[in-house]
């Protein structure tokens, strides 16, 4: 069936280091995908989206690259801060499906 | 102001129980879900109601009952609780056009 997947479960940075959250999408219909943050404790936030028609898009500290042609999303956050450190999920979702799908999951955790 | 609020935050129960957890959201939209986040953080979708209209219900057992009595509120009802209900739920909702959600903080709820 439709899943998104993150290649791995576990991330553990320096700070002030750059991180790179991987992600693998399987359904070619997918054309929004979204990133979200999750702290111990709270529900998943909001960090940043791309459309299908975009391969790149910067936001404060963090940039989301699409591959279509691999199906393939990555999240990197510059000058990685102890703030930082949650589990990051990826998600899809298409105009048919109405739905937001999401992977697995990846926990960072950021070393002072 | 919160804006997706979840009842209880805690919940425990005995196995065979009937327990309810409440959402409302004050931000307007117009679409709610109820999402499961199992014990590996995998987070699934459960339902989805559309201006109080049930417009996806994923393989759930139907000891598990959506009720929305109006779209600013999703209330999930669960039967005879069983151990395998264990798990973190949690509401979203999303606005017409817009297709990532705002999450509530979770209901983990514990069966015993």
């Amino acid at each position: 069936g439709e899943s998104v997947g993150l290649h791995l479960p576990t991330l553990s940075v320096q700070e002030g280091d750059n991180s790179i959250i991987n992600c693998a999408y399987s359904n070619s219909a997918s054309d929004y995908f979204i990133w979200y943050k999750q702290e111990s404790g709270k529900g998943p936030q909001f960090i940043i989206d791309i459309r299908s028609n975009m391969d790149k898009r910067q936001g404060q500290r963090v940039t989301v690259l699409l591959n279509k042609t691999v199906k393939h999303l990555s999240l990197q956050i510059a000058a990685t801060q102890p703030g930082d450190s949650a589990v990051y999920f990826c998600a899809e979702n298409n105009r048919g499906g109405g739905k937001l799908i999401f992977g697995q999951g990846t926990e960072l955790s950021v070393k002072p | 102001d919160t804006a997706v609020s979840q009842t209880p935050k805690y919940l425990v129960t005995q196995m065979g129980n009937d327990k309810s957890i409440k959402c409302e959201q004050n931000l307007g939209h117009d679409t709610m879900y109820w999402y499961k986040q199992d014990s590996k953080k995998f987070l699934k979708i459960m339902f989805s109601y559309n201006n109080k209209e049930l417009i996806i219900n994923e393989t759930v057992p139907n000891r598990f009952s959506p009720k929305s009595p109006d779209k600013a509120h999703l209330n999930l009802h669960i039967n005879s609780l069983e151990l395998g209900d264990s798990a973190v739920y949690f509401c979203a909702s999303s606005q017409p056009g817009h297709r990532g959600y705002t999450f509530g903080s979770g209901t983990r709820l514990t069966v015993v």
